[in-house]
Order: C-alpha cells, then structure tokens, then sequence
C-alpha cells in the first residue's frame, strides 16, 4: 500500500510567485495534517482537515496560504504571493478516524525556498 | 500550551554504542501521548516509538528505548547498539489526548550522525 506522497519534492520561486503543493494522504485516511519547519526551528501544525472539511487551522500564519481538499481525498497547499520567509520543509500527515491510539504517516516532505 | 524542548541540536555516537537524545516538555494536561520519530534524509518521517502517559512501564521497541519521567516532564530516547541506518533527525512530539485534533507539537530536532 503506498504511503503518504508529497509533490513536489523541491519548490524554488520567487519572492511574489505562486506555488501549490499537492499531499496525497493514504486511502481510507479521513485525517489529513499539514506542517511546515523553519530551517533550524520545531515542525509546527497548520491545520487539520477531518475528509474535507478544516477542523482547526488555527496554524495557519496568514491568508496568503490556502488549503483545500476537495472530495476528501488529496489536499493543495498553495501560498500566493510567496515571501521569503515561507521558506522550509512542508510536511504532510495522513491518519484513520480519531481513535486514542491513532497514529500519523507522514510523507517525505516539500522543500520550498523563495528566493 | 504545551511546548517541546530538545537542548541537543547534534549527537555523534559510534557505531555499536549507546546513545541518549533528550526531550522534555511542558503542560498541565494529565494524560498525553509522547513520541519519537525519525526523518532519514530525503525520506519520510516515521514513528520510532510511542508511550502514554498514564503507563508507568517505559516503552521499549528492539534497540530503542524510553526513559520516561512524568513528574519531571522527562522523555529521553536511548539507541542501544547503534547502526549506520540509524543516522537521522529525530524528533520528539507531544499530543493531547481528547481533544478535537490529534495535532502533534514537536521540538526542534536533534541530528545524530553514527561513526563507523
């Protein structure tokens, strides 16, 4: 069974370009998680979709980045304009239903650098 | 909020040796989940190991083991005889239990190079 799959793997813009990042979460997953990690900092939350629908983006940093996921299946990233400091690894986490034990996948990650 | 710390930003072991990662954390929450992962360079991050909060026994998953300290808010990874697919970042992770997101809240990382 795949895993969850990040694309692309490496992003270069610049400053004021659009880019999307796409996360294909694993099949029969409900939950989906975006994070992102600053060079040198903590992995932080974004925000959680429950199929598609947010529960809590309370991570988002502004509204130049919008998530969607449509049908509940894969989720877009995208960050228009792109600034500098929206640089670093964009993580994406897939799970089952909420359960106690539930446990995250994560795919490899989206390195994006806005030059 | 609950926060994660990792004071180590580098560890170098040799191959065949020990190895301990610190973690410690803050919250006020009584039942909780810690983690660690490992990310492999350019690969996916993958859960390592896993412990609850209300159990008392440390978790132990072949090589890798926890040292669990839930008074002193302490969860320190050891890496017994360590391999060269060992080298990582390893992070470790904090998450409620109950509430409406199992969003995970990580630490900065520690980079563990194994010498051959």
């Amino acid at each position: 069974e795949a895993g969850v799959t990040q694309f692309p793997s490496h992003s270069v813009i610049e400053k004021g370009q659009t880019v999307t990042l796409r996360c294909d979460p694993i099949s029969g997953h409900d939950n989906l998680y975006w994070y992102r990690r600053v060079m040198g900092k903590e992995i932080k939350f974004l925000l959680h979709f429950v199929k598609e629908s947010k529960q809590d983006e309370s991570g988002m940093p502004n509204n130049r980045f919008l998530a969607e996921r449509t049908g509940g299946t894969y989720s877009t990233l995208k960050v228009q304009p792109a600034e500098l400091e929206d640089s670093g690894v964009y993580f994406c986490a897939s799970s089952q239903p909420q359960g106690r034990s539930t446990e995250a996948f994560f795919g490899q990650g989206t390195r994006l650098t806005v030059v | 909020a609950q926060t994660v710390t990792q004071s180590q930003p580098e560890m170098s072991v040799q191959e065949a040796e020990t190895v301990t990662l610190s973690c410690t954390y803050d919250t006020s929450e009584s039942d909780y989940y810690l983690f660690w992962y490992k990310q492999p360079p350019s690969r996916q991050m993958i859960l390592v190991i896993r412990q609850e909060a209300y159990k008392q026994q440390n978790a132990t998953e072949n090589r890798f083991s926890v040292n669990f300290q839930k008074a002193a808010k302490s969860f320190s990874l050891k890496i017994s005889d360590s391999q060269l697919g060992d080298a990582a970042m390893y992070f470790c992770a904090y998450r409620s239990v109950g509430g409406a997101t199992n969003k995970l809240i990580f630490g900065t990382g520690t980079l563990l190079a194994v010498q051959p």
